[in-house]
């Protein structure tokens, strides 16, 4: 069965280390989203990609990066980790159109001490 | 900032009760969809409604839009245990990506 994986689940690292959280799915969807949750404040999107070699920033974007290199890859990175960047991660992805829902990922729950 | 908003933030209801959700969101939308997310899961999908539609129905799932009014409604009719969850609405401006609410905390007392 097709499905969207996500590693490590749980990651504790200090602040300023470069941490990068792995997104994998098997479902050949073109498009592919990076979020945070947070207490009170939902998902919020951090970048999103519709395409190899297309990336764009959502609203949060700033800390982070992604890089589309195949169609089921889209891995986030921390460049310098911060306290403010911990968080549950979640990534997603979906067809092509926009009418079509989001596949969830399980989730990393990362801290930054 | 987020385009939908959740009302009410928490909801406790006894089995067999129905339970009703509300969206409320700011700026045109293409469809809206609703997820269900179990305590430390991803989201899943429940439903979607497209912006021309004004009720849809899904087993024991009714969403209601009012574009009119900028909000839309979830009610699950003879909740169970099992649907205790955090329920969030989605809007997607059209472009393929969604803006989340913050949920609601519904809790079926067995």
């Amino acid at each position: 069965d097709a499905e969207i994986t996500q590693s490590p689940r749980h990651k504790i690292t200090e602040t300023g280390r470069q941490v990068t959280l792995a997104c994998h799915q098997t479902w050949n969807h073109n498009n592919m989203f990076w979020y945070r949750q947070d207490l009170g404040h939902g998902l919020r999107l951090i970048h999103y990609s519709y395409g190899v070699h297309d990336t764009n920033k959502g609203e949060v974007s700033d800390g982070y990066s992604v890089s589309r290199s195949n169609t089921e890859d889209l891995p986030l990175t921390l460049e310098s980790a911060a306290s403010s960047q911990t968080s549950v991660y979640f990534c997603a992805s979906s067809e092509l159109t926009s009418w079509n829902e989001q596949f969830f990922g399980p989730g990393t729950r990362l801290t930054v001490l | 900032s987020q385009q939908g908003e959740e009302d009410p933030q928490a909801l406790s209801i006894q089995e067999g009760e129905n339970a009703t959700m509300n969206c409320s969101y700011k700026t045109s939308i293409n469809n809206l969809q609703w997820y269900r997310q179990n305590s430390g899961r991803g989201l899943v999908h429940l439903i979607l409604i497209r912006s021309n539609e004004r009720e849809k129905h899904s087993g024991r799932l009714r969403v209601t839009l009012d574009t009119s009014k900028k909000s839309s409604s979830l009610l699950i009719t003879a909740s169970r245990a099992a649907d205790t969850a955090s329920y969030f609405c989605a809007t997607d401006d059209g472009v393929g990506q969604l803006t989340f609410g913050s949920g609601t905390q519904l809790t079926v007392l067995p």
